[in-house]
């Protein structure tokens, strides 16, 4: 059974705090994801990884920064949490870029 | 940036009804899918179809393409109570049609 999984379902962080979300997935994509959802504006893309060590901006990149040293691994970290930052964040892999998109469970942050 | 756009926002029905939802686009894609979230959770994917496709079957789904239009539609026919969720589309829009961008859903309860 295919799987991405996240570091946690729930987080509180305090404001400045440095936040690292992690994700991992089982199925060997090349490509990974990571998106936050907030109500009525849908999935918005942050960051995206198409190979190891690779890195592409998404539509909402300013304040996070991700880190893919392994393949099967992709990290979001938020440098100095802050208010507007609290949100549903979701990893998601695939095969090709525009394939198929396999989602984790998401973690819901909370910045206060 | 959002590409593809979900009509209705919300959609309430008794069971056994059917569910229609549509997603309109603005840009030529290769594709378009659907995806299903339950409440809190990660997306699932649900169908794929491509633009040279005009129509799709899978179970209980019933996928529409229209490129004329740059529209499809996504029908649930004898919808269950287990079928409450938000549905998404998806399309591989970008400058190179190398990511999905999202719509903002629609919310689906279905009455038992």
């Amino acid at each position: 059974d295919v799987k991405v999984t996240q570091s946690s379902r729930y987080l509180v962080k305090r404001t400045g705090e440095k936040v690292f979300l992690e994700c991992v997935q089982d199925m060997d994509h090349e490509n990974m994801f990571w998106y936050r959802q907030d109500p009525g504006l849908g999935l918005r893309l942050i960051y995206f990884s198409y190979d190891v060590k690779m890195k592409e901006k998404g539509d909402i990149p300013e304040g996070y920064s991700v880190s893919r040293e392994k393949k099967e691994r992709f990290s979001l970290i938020l440098e100095s949490a802050s208010t507007n930052q609290t949100s549903m964040y979701l990893c998601a892999s695939s095969f090709g870029l525009a394939d198929e998109q396999f989602f984790g469970p998401g973690t819901r942050l909370t910045v206060l | 940036s959002q590409q593809g756009e979900e009509d209705p926002q919300a959609l309430s029905i008794q069971e056994g009804e059917n569910a229609t939802m549509n997603c309109s686009y603005k840009t030529s894609i290769n594709n378009l899918q659907w995806y299903r979230q339950n409440s809190g959770r990660g997306l699932v994917h649900l169908i794929l179809i491509r633009s040279n496709e005009r129509e799709k079957h899978s179970g209980r789904l019933r996928v529409t393409l229209d490129t004329s239009k740059k529209s499809s539609s996504l029908l649930i026919t004898a919808s269950r109570a287990a079928d409450t969720a938000s549905y998404f589309c998806a399309t591989d829009a970008g400058e190179y049609g190398n990511k999905l961008v999202f719509g903002a859903g629609t919310i689906l309860r279905v009455k038992s």
